[in-house]
This record gives C-alpha cells, sequence and structure tokens, in this order.
C-alpha cells in the first residue's frame, strides 16, 4: 500500500520569506511525486512531479521540491512567497504505470502581507 | 494543455432527487476517468475508475448503486447521484488519463462540482 503524510495542516509564512511545505511519502517500488495546489472550491492545479533524475524539480510559479529518497521525502519550496500563493497544496504519490495516486491530507499555506 | 471539463460547476438538489455530473476530455481522449470526492478541508478520496465501455472499479465503502457511473465514450464519464441526501453534499472532482509511451500515463483534473443536497 502506499501513503503520503503532510504532517502540518497549516502553514504560516510572512510575504517575501521562503516556504515550505513538508511531505513524507511510502511505497512499494521507485515513486511517482506530485505536488498540486487547490484554490477555493477549484479543482486541482499540477504544480511538478518527481518521476527520475535530477532530485530538484521545478515547477510552476516558481515552486520546486527535492525528492530525498533515504528520508522518503518530497517538500515543496519557494524562495519568496507571495500572498497569492496562499491555498491548499497536495503531495501525491504513485508508482509507475497504472497505479492510482494517492495523496495526503493537505496543508494550507497562508502567506501574510 | 489538456483540459478536463465539469458540469455543472455548482448544482443544488432537494433530498431523494438524482443528480448528472460529466467529466470530459477536451482535447483527448482518455484512458481511464477517475471520480474523487472531497469533504471540506480534507484530502481527495478516490471513488472509483472508470474504463471506457467498462463497468467502473470502485473503491471500498461506496456504494456502486448509489454513486451511479457510465463511461459511455473515451471522452466522457458521469456520475450520477442516485436519491441524494444532504450527506452527499460534496465536492466531487474527476480526472482523465491519457497513456505516454514507455507505459505510463499523464493525469489531469477537473475543476470539481459543488453538490449541496437540501
Amino acid at each position: 500500500a502506499q501513503s503520503v503524510a503532510q504532517p502540518e495542516d497549516q502553514v504560516n509564512v510572512a510575504e517575501g520569506n521562503p516556504l515550505t511545505v513538508k511531505c513524507t511519502y511510502s511505497v512499494s517500488g521507485n515513486p511517482y511525486l506530485f505536488w498540486y495546489v487547490q484554490y477555493p472550491n477549484r479543482g486541482l492545479q499540477f504544480l511538478l512531479k518527481y518521476i527520475t533524475g535530477d532530485n530538484l524539480v521545478k515547477g510552476s510559479y516558481g515552486f520546486e521540491a527535492e525528492f530525498n529518497k533515504s528520508q522518503t521525502s518530497f517538500h515543496l519550496k519557494k524562495p519568496s512567497a507571495l500572498v497569492s500563493d496562499s491555498a491548499l497544496y497536495f503531495c501525491a504519490v504513485r508508482v509507475a504505470g497504472y497505479s492510482t495516486l494517492t495523496f495526503g491530507k493537505g496543508t494550507m499555506l497562508l502567506v501574510s502581507p | 494543455g489538456a483540459v478536463v471539463s465539469q458540469h455543472p460547476s455548482r448544482v443544488i438538489c432537494k433530498s431523494g432527487t438524482s443528480v448528472k455530473i460529466e467529466c470530459r476530455s477536451l482535447d483527448f481522449q482518455a484512458t481511464t476517468m477517475f471520480w474523487y470526492r472531497q469533504f471540506p478541508k480534507q484530502s481527495l478520496m478516490l471513488m472509483a475508475t472508470s474504463n471506457e465501455g467498462s463497468k467502473a472499479t470502485y473503491e471500498q465503502g461506496v456504494e456502486k448503486d448509489k454513486f451511479l457511473i457510465n463511461h459511455a465514450s473515451l471522452t466522457l464519464s458521469t456520475l450520477t447521484v442516485t436519491s441524494a441526501h444532504p450527506e452527499d453534499s460534496s465536492f466531487y472532482i474527476c480526472s482523465a488519463t491519457i497513456a505516454t509511451s514507455g507505459g505510463d500515463y499523464e493525469q489531469y483534473f477537473g475543476p470539481g462540482t459543488r453538490l449541496t443536497v437540501t
């Protein structure tokens, strides 16, 4: 079975400061890892994914994430937060092929002006 | 990029009635479509996996007679909530997948449908 843990329900950061949203995973086999963002009453928007290769993945809107196999983590980061980054962030995992995505419970990011 | 639409975006219905939600892949043919349910401030819960022309595969605990899924074509899947009750009120999100080279797939999400049962 595969699982994702997002240990923080909410992350608060001031605009202009760096942000980190944490994610750890458990999966049998090589993980495919994803980050999605959701704004109120909207669907999921894809931010970035790790499949293979470079452990540092760069995605949309200045976000990046680092795959750490030994720590089974895939934390989402951004060097300088914007108020407009305030949203719900989901980490997800699956393995190659036609397996289903398993989502973490989500982390609400609040960026204050 | 690939676009997935859902209709309606919002629906309010009375208890006991049925509601149909459509999920369409607009510019690609989807290998598989998934239906998720999301409660307020919670994660997405996979309800079922739907392949064109075959019966949907439901996750444990999801009532297949209550949540009817029809996948009539490679671009359309529908979720019908039958005899809706207030506890069925939720945000329903679909996704559509397209096969990529190498045997893997890409998954694209719809914008969601807010169902409120009064």
